[in-house]
């Protein structure tokens, strides 16, 4: 069956501008995870949505970065201004249920590259 | 931030020889899960142990947890090539709520 899905593979943008990285989760999952993982480091949490509504955005690392997921399915995690520290892979998860203990399913990521 | 440290930071083996990779955490858990990527499949869940448990079992994995320490090992026996990855623990739990928090990752070389 279908994994969790993340596009685009591969982002480069310059200084400044705006970009949108889409999340397709599994379908039926109601919990989905943005994450963000530099070079040589583990990923890093930014944003839990439970359905739609973002239950715990606390790992977002400033007002710059905001994330949707209007209809409880595909999330949008929203970047503006963009500035080289954004330079990353960007992850999404997704898992049948919120909370402890219920396994999180990745996709590929997208890697966002910032000139 | 990272939760904790994994260690050794790098490990290279023989085919056949098993592979030990450690991991601290500092806070209070409710499960350690650990996970590997590689570039051609991204993270995939290797193996959830709850914060009750002290040892799991799942094929080739041994997972042991010590919350007394706040440590956990993964031992992969008999390793293959195709094992060669980068490997993290993952905590979940009390003062957390959902996410998970990744340590920085072991990187295993499996040479043929």
């Amino acid at each position: 069956g279908a994994g969790v899905s993340q596009t685009p593979s591969n982002k480069v943008t310059e200084k400044g501008k705006y970009v949108e990285l889409r999340c397709d989760p599994i379908s039926g999952h109601t919990a989905l995870y943005w994450y963000r993982q530099s070079l040589g480091q583990g990923p890093e949490f930014l944003i839990y949505f439970q359905g739609t509504g973002a239950a715990d955005d606390s790992g977002l690392p400033n007002d710059r970065f905001f994330a949707v997921r209007p209809e409880g399915s595909v999330s949008t995690l929203k970047i503006q201004r963009t500035e080289r520290g954004d330079s990353a892979v960007y992850l999404c998860a997704s898992s049948l249920f919120g909370g402890s203990g219920n396994e999180q399913f990745f996709g590929p990521g997208t890697r966002l590259t910032v000139l | 931030s990272q939760q904790g440290e994994e260690d050794p930071q790098a490990l290279s083996i023989q085919e056949g020889e098993n592979a030990t990779m450690n991991c601290s955490y500092k806070t209070s858990i409710n499960n350690l899960q650990w996970y590997r990527q590689n570039s051609g499949r991204g993270l995939v869940h290797l193996i959830l142990i709850r914060s009750n448990e002290r040892e799991k079992h799942s094929g080739r994995l041994r997972v042991t947890l010590d919350t007394s320490k706040k440590s956990s090992s993964l031992l992969i026996t008999a390793s293959r090539a195709a094992d060669t990855a980068s490997y993290f623990c993952a905590t979940d739990g009390w003062g957390y709520g959902n996410k998970l928090v990744f340590g920085a990752g072991t990187i295993l070389r499996v040479k043929s």
